[in-house]
């Protein structure tokens, strides 16, 4: 079955630093991938899609990329700001074409310090 | 525009009672999905509904049931209740778009524990 790996161990930067998350995943080959932010107590939100033919995919300070032969997505945030603590999930598509959901990351804890 | 709401916001219940949580969806969605987030975890899907049939589900027991209404909204039942069921449980609303992208929008969750 597909698995999604996200580092467990929160990151810690400075305000102002690039922030870079990583996203794995094996025994796949999606079509797009999908990040979400999520705050303590609150659902997740969605931020960025980026599709299998797209290398690199912005967002005002936020930036994805989607390497298919490494498998990996890495989500970064520069000019971080402690406003951007929170954790951040990845999502995949369906494995079937009959499912209609995504399958979600446990989440990587990003904690900006002033 | 309203996004998706669920209430309540939290729930304490005992071993082997049963609850009721209740979701309506975004405006214009007509697809609703429910999720378990156990702590420093990522949202496990449960089932989702769609035109008042129960359309997927995920390995989940049959404790777990739902329902949706004519209105897309939805409520997730759960009996007898163990203290693992204590989690956040998310409500999801969605639409497949034309890229069929399925993007999922959440509700604030309901946080419920079970003593």
């Amino acid at each position: 079955s597909q698995k999604i790996e996200q580092n467990s161990e929160a990151l810690n930067i400075q305000e102002g630093k690039t922030a870079t998350l990583t996203c794995n995943y094996t025994n796949y080959s999606p079509a797009y991938l999908q990040w979400y932010r999520q705050d303590p107590g609150r659902g997740p939100v969605f931020l960025l899609l980026i599709r299998e033919n797209e290398k690199e995919k912005r967002k005002e300070r936020l930036k994805v990329t989607f390497d298919t032969t490494l498998k990996q997505s890495l989500f970064h945030i520069t000019a971080s700001q402690p406003a951007d603590s929170a954790t951040y999930l990845c999502a995949l598509p369906p494995l079937s074409g009959g499912s209609y959901i995504p399958t979600f990351g446990r989440g990587t804890s990003l904690i900006v310090h002033p | 525009d309203a996004g998706v709401t669920q209430s309540p916001t939290h729930l304490i219940k005992t071993r082997g009672q049963q609850v009721t949580l209740r979701c309506s969806p975004k405006s214009g969605h007509d697809t609703v999905s429910w999720y378990q987030q156990a702590l420093g975890q990522g949202p496990q899907f449960i089932f989702q509904y769609y035109e008042e049939e129960e359309r997927q589900r995920g390995n989940f027991p049959d404790r777990f049931s739902g329902h949706q209404f004519p209105n897309y909204s939805s409520e997730l039942n759960v009996n007898a209740l163990l203290l693992g069921d204590s989690a956040l449980y998310l409500c999801a609303s969605s639409t497949r778009d034309t890229a069929g992208k399925n993007i999922q929008y959440f509700g604030a969750g309901t946080r419920l524990s079970v003593l």
